[in-house]
């Protein structure tokens, strides 16, 4: 079965620190997806990120990174200089190959609360 | 386009009655998930339909939901009778199989059962 597991339920950083948001997931499959969403405090849920399971790149986009591990069956998020507007809960995703598994599955979520 | 549109953005009812949310998935999508959020259970997978065909339905919690597609520009899902368990923000998501598999979701329900 598969499972994503956000171990951290909330975190509180100051504002200008980095901050990591941990992703652990659990499949069979050789091919899948993971995905990270922001759910800001208006509510709606907005897609980051996706990665494939065969490319372990890691990615930056501006002040976000993304670090997928294999190894570990972790998809981790950091935010750097962190900034009040990135206050939100952040969901870890995870999506079985296409054609068989087209479910989306989510973790609990990370509350991050960037304090100024 | 105008993205996942959700109607009503918030409902509120007495228990008992029907409730009936509405989603209009972005043109072009093949797969459509309707999930419910709470604070205990977070983000839940109701149902899911591909090419309007319901998939898997696992995730309805009791009869009294039950969820339709009648065309691929239109998907509805009904509470009867709804119960205050039941108050919670529901979500509409949709992707494109040949565009990527991230889901786009809509602003959401928030539904209030009293």
């Amino acid at each position: 079965a598969q499972k994503v597991t956000q171990a951290q339920t909330e975190i509180s950083v100051v504002e200008k620190e980095d901050v990591t948001l941990d992703c652990v997931y659990e499949t069979r499959d050789t091919t899948y997806y993971l995905f990270w969403y922001k759910q800001p405090p208006s509510g709606e849920l907005v897609f980051l990120i996706r990665r494939n399971s065969f490319d372990e790149q890691n990615e930056i986009s501006g002040r976000y990174s993304w670090n997928f591990q294999k190894s570990t069956s972790s998809f981790n998020f950091t935010i750097t200089a962190s900034q009040v507007v990135d206050s939100a809960v952040y969901f870890c995703a995870l999506k079985g190959p296409m054609n068989r598994d087209d479910k989306i599955i989510f973790g609990k979520g990370t509350r991050l609360h960037i304090l100024p | 386009d105008a993205g996942v549109i959700q109607s009503p953005r918030h409902e509120v009812t007495e228990m008992g009655q029907e409730v009936t949310l509405r989603c209009k998935p972005i043109s072009g999508h093949d797969y459509l998930f309707w999930y419910r959020q709470t604070m205990m259970r977070g983000l839940e997978l109701l149902i899911y339909f591909n090419n309007n065909v319901p998939i898997d339905d696992s995730g309805m919690p009791e009869d009294r939901f039950s969820a339709k597609m009648p065309n691929a520009s239109f998907s509805t899902l009904k509470i009867q009778p709804s119960e205050p368990r039941d108050s919670a923000v529901y979500f509409c998501a949709c992707y494109a199989t040949l565009m990527g598999t991230e889901a786009f979701f809509g602003q959401g329900t928030r539904l209030t059962v009293v």
